[in-house]
């Protein structure tokens, strides 16, 4: 079982929808939970990061973590073809990180 | 800001040769990472350091080698360069002392192919 888990999708949403992107982990004792977008080509860009169970907000975008379902989404509220990308999840155990292979978002004007 | 230089962001070498790939950061963060990314294999761990002259092996060290002299650079060396070595190879560091709850930045990325 891997460490971290997303849909690879792809995911398309209407520009000006909601989109929603999950991840799962597998360590109850993970502590620190990122999300990173990832255009093609580049390197990830960090873009939130949650340790508390709740949610968290940052303009628009949304970070949720559950840790009793081991599980950490990220909403992108008004979605714009510029949030068009792979959006990789990374979760801390102990002293080491670990990232999902990415979900693919593609914003359709 | 965080800023993380990699030396090249396009390198093709020569199976069997010695490539090494330079990352440098402009503050005096201690921990550095070295992944290389892999379509429909994510990011995967390389070696990483928590100061200097101190190294820890990763996911998949075989193969490559680090050096870490001064704080602020952190070089990957593929001691002889194979095909499958071709890849995107991201440096990253974390910011603070207590790097378990800090997120990883990255550098550009050196897109490495062996031919």
């Amino acid at each position: 079982q891997k460490e971290v888990e997303q849909n690879s999708g792809p995911l398309s949403v209407p520009e000006g929808a909601i989109a929603s992107l999950n991840c799962t982990y597998s360590d109850r004792g993970s502590q620190s939970f990122f999300w990173y977008r990832q255009y093609s080509g580049k390197s990830p860009e960090l873009i939130m990061f949650i340790y508390s169970n709740g949610d968290k907000e940052d303009g628009r975008f949304t970070a949720q973590l559950n840790k009793a379902s081991q599980y950490v989404s990220l909403l992108i509220r008004d979605s714009q073809p510029s949030d068009s990308a792979t959006y990789l999840c990374a979760v801390m155990t102990g002293n080491q990180f670990y990232f999902g292979t990415g979900t693919s978002l593609t914003v359709i004007p | 800001d965080v800023k993380v230089t990699q030396s090249s962001r396009y390198l093709v070498k020569r199976t069997g040769e010695k490539v090494f790939l330079e990352c440098v950061q402009d503050m005096d963060h201690e921990n550095m990472f070295w992944y290389r990314q892999d379509p429909g294999l994510g990011l995967r761990l390389i070696y990483f350091s928590y100061d200097v002259k101190m190294k820890e092996k990763g996911d998949i060290p075989e193969g490559y080698s680090v050096s870490r002299e001064k704080k602020e650079r952190f070089s990957l060396i593929l001691e002889s360069a194979s095909t499958n070595q071709t890849s995107m190879y991201l440096c990253a560091i974390t910011t603070g002392d207590d790097y378990s709850n800090q997120p990883q930045h990255f550098g550009d990325g050196t897109r490495l192919s062996i031919l």
